[in-house]
């Protein structure tokens, strides 16, 4: 079954600093991208970014980007310029067929 | 445009209990998931409804049963409820021909077994 992993259970930030969270996958196949969503404490997964498989350059929306390597099955999450209201947990997913299949997420903590 | 809204938002049960978990779509989207997720987990993908059918399921018992009604939105039901059942529900819609399978999310219902 395919698997995504985040190493970093924890992330400390200063604010208006940036941040890389980590992410790989383990399958081969190369036709779904990945997703990053973002988990405040109210529970609700808010759709962060989105890099396709086939996309020639890494996704960015404001202040997020991915940096997507696909020889190394990794699509990093960056925020840059963090803010209070960054903290949260973050999520890397992958779809297979039509379902996301979640990481165990990382709690990002920025301080003043 | 009322995102996806589920109900209740808390909820506290007793072992061998049933539960009813409900859901709202999006306005435009037809295909409704369901997850679980259990205190420091991600969410883990139980099933999807579309057509008012179960097209897809994943590592779940019986006990956890659904149904999607002809406006979309949709029922999760979890029977002979077990301490093991705790944890946030969580359901997402998206357009059955949506391009990326981008899914949003609701709030959750937050079901706390005793």
């Amino acid at each position: 079954a395919q698997k995504i992993t985040q190493t970093q259970p924890g992330m400390f930030v200063q604010e208006k600093e940036a941040v890389t969270l980590d992410c790989t996958y383990d399958t081969s196949d190369p036709s779904y991208g990945l997703f990053w969503y973002k988990q405040p404490s109210s529970g609700e997964m808010i759709f962060l970014i989105y890099q396709g498989s086939y996309d020639q350059q890494n996704a960015t929306e404001g202040r997020y980007s991915l940096n997507f390597q696909k020889a190394r099955k990794s699509a990093n999450l960056v925020i840059s310029a963090s803010q209070l209201g960054d903290s949260a947990m973050y999520f890397c997913a992958r779809p297979n067929t039509d379902k996301l299949i979640f990481g165990t997420g990382t709690r990002l903590q920025v301080f003043p | 445009d009322a995102g996806v809204t589920q109900s209740p938002t808390h909820l506290i049960k007793t072992r061998g209990q049933q539960v009813t978990l409900r859901c709202s779509p999006k306005s435009g989207h037809d295909t409704v998931s369901w997850y679980q997720q259990a205190l420091g987990q991600g969410p883990q993908f139980i099933f999807q409804y579309y057509e008012e059918e179960e097209r897809q399921r994943g590592n779940f018992p019986d006990r956890f049963s659904g149904h999607q009604f002809p406006n979309y939105s949709s029922e999760l039901n979890v029977n002979a409820l077990l301490l093991g059942d705790s944890a946030l529900y969580l359901c997402a819609s998206s357009p059955r021909d949506s391009g990326n399978g981008a899914q949003h999310f609701g709030d959750g219902t937050r079901l706390s077994i005793l």
